[in-house]
Order: C-alpha cells, then sequence, then structure tokens
C-alpha cells in the first residue's frame, strides 16, 4: 500500500528565514504526482506547489520549492523568506493515476516566529 | 472559476436526523472526493466518484452514503450518526488533464 511520512510534527522558523518541511513516501506505482497542500486555520486545502514523477526538474513557485529525488523516495518542500502568512499546517499528498486516490502525510504545524 | 463550493458550511445534527451536505464544481472535473478530517489530522479518504460512477469506497459505514447526481455535483446523505462523527467533511475534484485537487472549504459537522 502506497504512504506518505512527514516526521515533523511542528517546525518553527523566524520570519524572513529559510525552513525545510520533509516528506517521504512509498509506492510501486511509476505514474503519479506529488503535492504540497496548506491549510491554514481557515480550512480552506490550498495547493501549495506539485511535482510530476516523470519529470528530473524540481518544481518552483515563487518562495516555495520542491527537492525531489525520485530513487530515494524523498519530497521535501523548501520556504524562502518565510512570512507570517505561511503559518499553517502543510500536507505532503501523493495522487496515483491508476485510480485517483489521494492519500496524505499526517501534517507538519508551521510556526513564524516574528 | 477553480472552486469547489460546498454547503452548509456549518451543521449540527442530532443522532436520528437526516441531513445531507452538498459539493458542487463548474470546472468539468470527472473526479470528485469525499473526506473526513477530525482536529490536527490528515483528511481521510471517504469516497471517490470517477465520471460519475463510484470508483472508490474506503470501507466507509452504510451511515454515509454518498450520491453524484450528475457531473457538477456530489451529495453526502448522513443518517444515524454518532458523536464521533463530529468533523470537517472536505469535497474535492480533480480533472484528467491537472494534476491536482481542488478543495472546497469544507462543511463542520456536529453530531449531538
Amino acid at each position: 500500500a502506497q504512504t506518505v511520512t512527514q516526521s515533523q510534527p511542528e517546525m518553527s522558523v523566524q520570519e524572513a528565514e529559510t525552513v525545510t518541511l520533509s516528506c517521504t513516501y512509498d509506492t510501486s506505482e511509476s505514474d503519479y504526482y506529488l503535492f504540497w497542500y496548506k491549510q491554514p486555520p481557515s480550512r480552506q486545502m490550498i495547493l501549495v506547489i506539485r511535482q510530476e514523477a516523470y519529470k528530473q526538474q524540481n518544481a518552483t513557485e515563487n518562495r516555495f520549492s520542491v527537492n525531489f529525488q525520485k530513487a530515494a523516495k524523498s519530497f521535501s518542500l523548501k520556504i524562502s523568506d518565510s512570512q507570517l502568512g505561511d503559518a499553517a499546517m502543510y500536507f505532503c499528498a501523493y495522487i496515483q493515476n491508476r485510480d485517483d486516490k489521494i492519500i496524505f502525510g499526517k501534517g507538519t504545524r508551521l510556526h513564524i516566529l516574528p | 472559476d477553480t472552486e469547489v463550493t460546498q454547503t452548509p458550511k456549518h451543521l449540527v445534527m442530532g443522532m436520528t436526523n437526516k441531513k445531507s451536505l452538498k459539493c458542487e464544481q463548474h470546472m468539468g472535473h470527472r473526479a470528485m472526493y469525499w473526506y473526513k478530517q477530525k482536529a490536527k489530522k490528515p483528511p481521510e479518504l471517504m469516497f471517490v466518484y470517477s465520471y460519475e460512477k463510484l470508483s472508490i469506497n474506503e470501507s466507509v459505514p452504510s451511515r454515509f452514503s454518498p450520491e453524484c447526481p450528475n457531473s457538477s455535483l456530489l451529495n453526502l446523505h448522513l443518517h444515524a450518526l454518532q458523536p464521533e462523527d463530529s468533523a470537517l467533511y472536505l469535497c474535492a475534484s480533480r480533472d484528467i488533464r491537472n494534476t491536482e485537487a481542488f478543495f472546497g472549504q469544507g462543511t463542520r459537522l456536529t453530531v449531538v
């Protein structure tokens, strides 16, 4: 069965600093995508960044970037120049195209210190 | 329009009540999902509909009954719920041409 593991239940970072959230996954599928979602207290699940498994190049979206190591099944999120609005629960997620199943990690709560 | 709309936002129901949660998307997405999320936990998959047909049921108790009347609408019918069913219920949709799922704001359900 596919699993997603986030080993950091909580993290804190000083405003304007850089933080990295870790995620590992396990799958035997070849056709899948990986995502980071952000869920602030308002509870809306918001897409932060996505990575297609067949692409070797790491995805980047403004201050957010990933380090995708396919062989190691690792997918970490780096947030640069952290802002107060980045405070939220971050979920690593995996979607396999074979059956549309979306599997979430347990989440990492990120605190931004002013 | 990249919006998934869920109604109601909040619902309080008794254990003998029957109620329904509604989810709507007009993005032409072919897959729609129901998730249950308890506080400080990740979303747990309940059901997946693909092309209006139920494709995944994660062994959800029969007191939860999903329905997909058309490609834009997804309902979750609730009957004889237990207090432990109190949670945030999230709907999501996804299209084969895009890869990510779009989520609604959720319905906060309280069973009393």
